[in-house]
């Protein structure tokens, strides 16, 4: 199962919205509705900020926001912050009922 | 407090083994899938072993097929990664995480709680 692909790095100034996409196959981003992403500061655990696509584990700011279309998941931050500076990772369900991740989005805040 | 916390990690010569640990606690650790999740040095995140909560399930990454094993003991609210015939590609921090919903036989790989870490070093 191959990597998802994700943008190798994505920035914005604080206050702008930034988008990082996540595409896969038919074979998993495309064929269910189980995308989740993943932030992960520096020297950090990963957090759960998206799951089911578009859903929110509860303390998740409304400011990260997911979507999908066809093959390609994307999530949104949406009025950047400092904190916001982290790699960003999106996974999905596959057809071998495992998961696959993406190579991860470092996000810079300048 | 809803946590999990890894031990086991060391540093192993190639062709070695480690059995890691995953201890919860602040949760009922036997409704819950479980799941260990890799990051090599410098690298992103690899999903590398499954278990549902009754072990009816369990899955492998292709990378570790034949050589790792999972497994839980509910009792002892504990998971386990035996790894056998490690490999220098095997060195990465090795997570322990829990699925975000509790339904039994089905794992829908949404990891709401990660543990710290702990660090598997495969060197000669």
């Amino acid at each position: 199962q191959s990597a998802l692909t994700q943008p190798a790095s994505v920035s914005g100034s604080p206050g702008q919205s930034i988008t990082i996409s996540c595409t896969g196959t038919s074979s998993d981003v495309g064929d269910y509705n189980r995308v989740s992403w993943y932030q992960q500061p520096p020297g950090t655990a990963p957090r759960l900020i998206i799951y089911e696509v578009t859903n929110r584990p509860s303390g998740v700011p409304d400011r990260f926001s997911g979507s999908k279309s066809g093959n390609t998941a994307s999530l949104t931050i949406s009025g950047l912050q400092a904190e916001d500076e982290a790699d960003y990772y999106c996974s999905s369900y596959t057809r071998s009922s495992t998961p696959v991740f993406g190579g991860g989005t470092k996000v810079t805040v300048l | 407090e809803v946590q999990l916390v890894e031990s086991g990690g060391g540093l192993v010569k190639p062709g070695g083994s480690l059995r890691l640990s995953c201890t919860a606690s602040g949760f009922t650790f036997n409704t819950y899938s479980m799941y260990w999740v890799r990051q090599a040095p410098g690298k992103g995140l690899e999903w590398v072993s499954s278990t549902s909560s009754g072990s009816d399930y369990i899955f492998y990454a292709d990378s570790v097929k034949g050589r790792f094993t999972i497994s839980r003991d509910n009792a002892k609210n504990s998971m386990f990664l035996q790894m056998n015939s490690l490999r220098a590609e095997d060195t990465a921090v090795y997570y322990c995480a829990r699925d975000y919903f509790r339904v039994p036989k089905e794992l829908y790989y949404y990891m709401d709680v990660w543990g710290k870490g702990t660090t598997v070093t495969v060197s000669s």
